[in-house]
């Protein structure tokens, strides 16, 4: 089943912070988040595994809380690179298939 | 070092028709997964191939078919297409399980069906 990602668009002032939710309603085992900008290739952001530790890329980082069977991912005063559409994925076992989101579309302005 | 290449970068078909896309990993990675990316839309997962098999499959009819290669290239197959197969067919990459390694994608095929 396909994790729900809110919201579905934000727009930003350069500087300004984000947060972008993703939700499952199956336990999982991981979370990966990834962007991707208009006409190339999602490029690969994070993974965060069951145990609810945090990490970051940069100024962007991101959470799980396996109890709530959610991640969070945090754009930290944003920079106009930080455009693009972000999706995150989820895998419910190990060696499981990757469920991406439908993506949270982010447009940061100077 | 060479990322994921996929090729043709466009391709128009007609109704009926079937079509081969190819994609040849990462350096180093023995595992590629193959998804279906509608516009405005999350990618949704085809099928995974490791060691030359389909080791995972999501929810897409028997005309999608696909191959992995000793050399771990792999090919996805789409037979009798439809309308509705119009999308951006992306190639991702990685070492082994993908539920705990980073998925390298390529900048995909972009196929129109008329």
């Amino acid at each position: 089943q396909q994790p729900v990602q809110s919201p579905q668009a934000v727009i930003l002032r350069e500087g300004e912070d984000a947060v972008i939710n993703c939700s499952s309603s199956k336990a999982l085992y991981s979370v990966h988040w990834y962007r991707q900008k208009h006409g190339e290739a999602p490029v690969f952001l994070m993974i965060l595994l069951k145990g609810g530790e945090q990490k970051g890329h940069d100024k962007i980082s991101a959470s799980f809380n396996e109890k709530k069977q959610q991640s969070s991912l945090y754009l930290t005063a944003s920079q106009l690179s930080y455009s693009g559409t972000y999706f995150c994925g989820t895998c419910k076992a190990a060696g499981n298939k990757l469920t991406f989101g439908g993506g949270t579309r982010v447009l940061v302005k100077p | 070092d060479a990322g994921v290449t996929q090729s043709p970068t466009h391709l128009i078909k007609t109704r009926g028709q079937q079509v081969t896309l190819r994609c040849s990993p990462k350096s180093g990675h023995d595992t590629v997964s193959w998804y279906q990316q509608a516009l405005g839309q999350g990618p949704q997962f085809i099928f995974q191939y490791y060691e030359e098999e389909e080791r995972q499959r999501g929810n897409f009819p028997d005309r999608f078919s696909g191959h992995q290669f000793p050399n771990y290239s792999s090919e996805l197959n789409v037979n009798a297409l439809l309308l509705g197969d119009s999308a951006l067919y992306l190639c991702a990459s990685s070492e082994q399980a993908v539920s705990n390694q980073p998925q390298h994608f390529g900048d995909g095929t972009r196929l129109s069906i008329l």
